[in-house]
């Protein structure tokens, strides 16, 4: 089973408008961090923002906030007010808490997002 | 003042042949990690390193070998090129584990062509 799916290959929306992009999980540890990566034409990756399965709000990062719902195991990301500079390829990711799986990132299969003006 | 750096961007070589990636942080970072990231954008873990200690291989042929001189530096040579090695690799690090919250910090890629 895939540990984290991510069930929209693409993505569309007006700028200045808000998106949310989907993530679900699946793990049995207690302890584990979810992340969101950024991953322009250009091709770096780029940290946007994290929530770990303990943290009981919802993280923020400027427009970027993380919709966590732990018994739906699932893991959002909101990106408000839309900017062109926002299309990209976008990666869920996890890291879990036990043994060898703490020393590594779990990647989903991405969402591409384009911003319309 | 690159955080994470990997040399070179672009690789494009013949199957057979045998190539090296370097990588290099300057964050002070323990841990450091190889991805790879295919044709359909799918990254992957190959390798991982705690100061300079293999901890994940990744089920990678072992044509791939990483190479760890010291905390700041994981290289990775790949011997015996083939066609399905052609992607992007990355490389990675980050801070001591103490926790689960440690973001992973990505040089800029390498992109690999094999012809």
């Amino acid at each position: 089973a895939q540990k984290i799916t991510q069930t929209q290959p693409g993505m569309f929306v007006q700028e200045k408008e808000a998106v949310t992009l989907d993530c679900t999980y699946d793990t049995s540890d207690q302890s584990y961090g979810l992340f969101w990566y950024k991953q322009p034409s250009s091709g770096e990756m780029i940290f946007l923002i994290y929530q770990g399965s303990y943290d009981e709000q919802n993280a923020t990062e400027g427009r970027y906030s993380l919709n966590f719902q732990k018994a739906r195991k699932s893991a959002n990301l909101v990106i408000s007010a839309s900017q062109l500079g926002d299309s990209a390829m976008y990666f869920c990711a996890m890291r879990e808490g036990r043994g060898g799986s703490n020393y590594k990132l779990t990647f989903g299969k991405g969402t591409l997002l384009t911003v319309n003006p | 003042d690159t955080a994470v750096s990997q040399t070179p961007k672009y690789l494009v070589t013949q199957m057979g042949n045998d190539k090296s990636i370097k990588c290099e942080q300057n964050l002070g970072h323990d841990t450091m990690y190889w991805y790879k990231q295919d044709s359909k954008k799918f990254l992957k873990i190959m390798f991982s390193y705690n100061n300079k200690e293999l901890i994940i291989n990744e089920t990678v042929p072992n044509r791939f070998s990483p190479k760890s001189p010291d905390k700041a530096h994981l290289n990775l040579h790949i011997n015996s090129l083939e066609l399905g090695d052609s992607a992007v690799y990355f490389c990675a690090s980050s801070r001591p584990l103490a926790g689960i919250y440690n973001e992973q910090f990505f040089g800029p890629g390498t992109r690999l062509t094999v012809l």
